[in-house]
């Protein structure tokens, strides 16, 4: 069965550095979203992509996020200058046309020291 | 401000037997209703989907919407250990369909 995948799964940074979380959707799907999930809490909406565009975002997505889909496979999610709240399990999730649900990829876990 | 509701649980029920788990949500233009099954450390894992009122059955599981109360359950039959994890109830509305998330139900099932 197709699925999301993503890598790495687990990433350790300096505070203020850059980092790039990637995803590869399902391959025929045309909606892709990153969540966050921060440990003991709700899973949350960062970003929403479509058409290669952001078609909506949290106000967690602020300056510092940036999403990018540099190829036809590859959806990537960018945080320019790490903050230690940034540490959370990042998701991304992709879905067909339609009511289609979202799949999920299995997460990157991201440590911010 | 849109909402989705659950009881975090722990919802302790014992091996066999009928788990029961609500959600409500806010937004009355709430357009697709999901459930999502968490085990620790791991991702989302979607369970059911329900788009229109009434029942929808797929195996052990059973999912009801009724909008005109803005609820949504999941129902287990015949519970094993092995469905002993989070279970999250997500919303998403009309547009690009961005999910909402409830906090998600415990749910703990004993051999």
């Amino acid at each position: 069965e197709p699925e999301v995948t993503q890598t790495p799964s687990h990433q350790v940074t300096q505070m203020g550095q850059e980092v790039i979380l990637r995803c590869v959707p399902i391959s025929n799907h045309l909606y892709f979203y990153w969540y966050r999930q921060i440990l003991g809490q709700k899973v949350e909406f960062l970003v929403s992509f479509y058409n290669n565009e952001i078609s909506e975002k949290s106000e967690i997505f602020d300056d510092q996020f940036s999403v990018e889909r540099p190829d036809g496979s590859n959806f990537t999610l960018k945080i320019r200058s790490t903050k230690l709240e940034d540490s959370a399990m990042y998701f991304c999730a992709s879905r067909g046309t339609g009511d289609q649900p979202q799949h999920f990829g299995d997460g990157t876990r991201l440590s911010i020291l | 401000q849109k909402e989705v509701e659950q009881n975090s649980g722990p919802l302790s029920v014992p091996e066999g037997a009928i788990a029961s788990l609500n959600c409500t949500y806010s937004d009355r233009g709430s357009q697709s209703f999901f459930w999502y099954r968490q085990y620790s450390g791991k991702s989302p894992e979607l369970i059911m989907s329900i788009y229109s009122n009434g029942d929808k059955e797929d195996g052990r599981f059973t999912a009801q919407l009724n909008k005109a109360s803005q609820y949504v359950s999941l129902l287990i039959r015949d519970s094993q250990p092995s469905d002993s994890a989070t279970y999250l109830c997500a919303v998403a509305y009309t547009g690009f369909q961005k999910l909402v998330f409830g906090t998600g139900t415990r749910l703990l099932v004993s051999p």
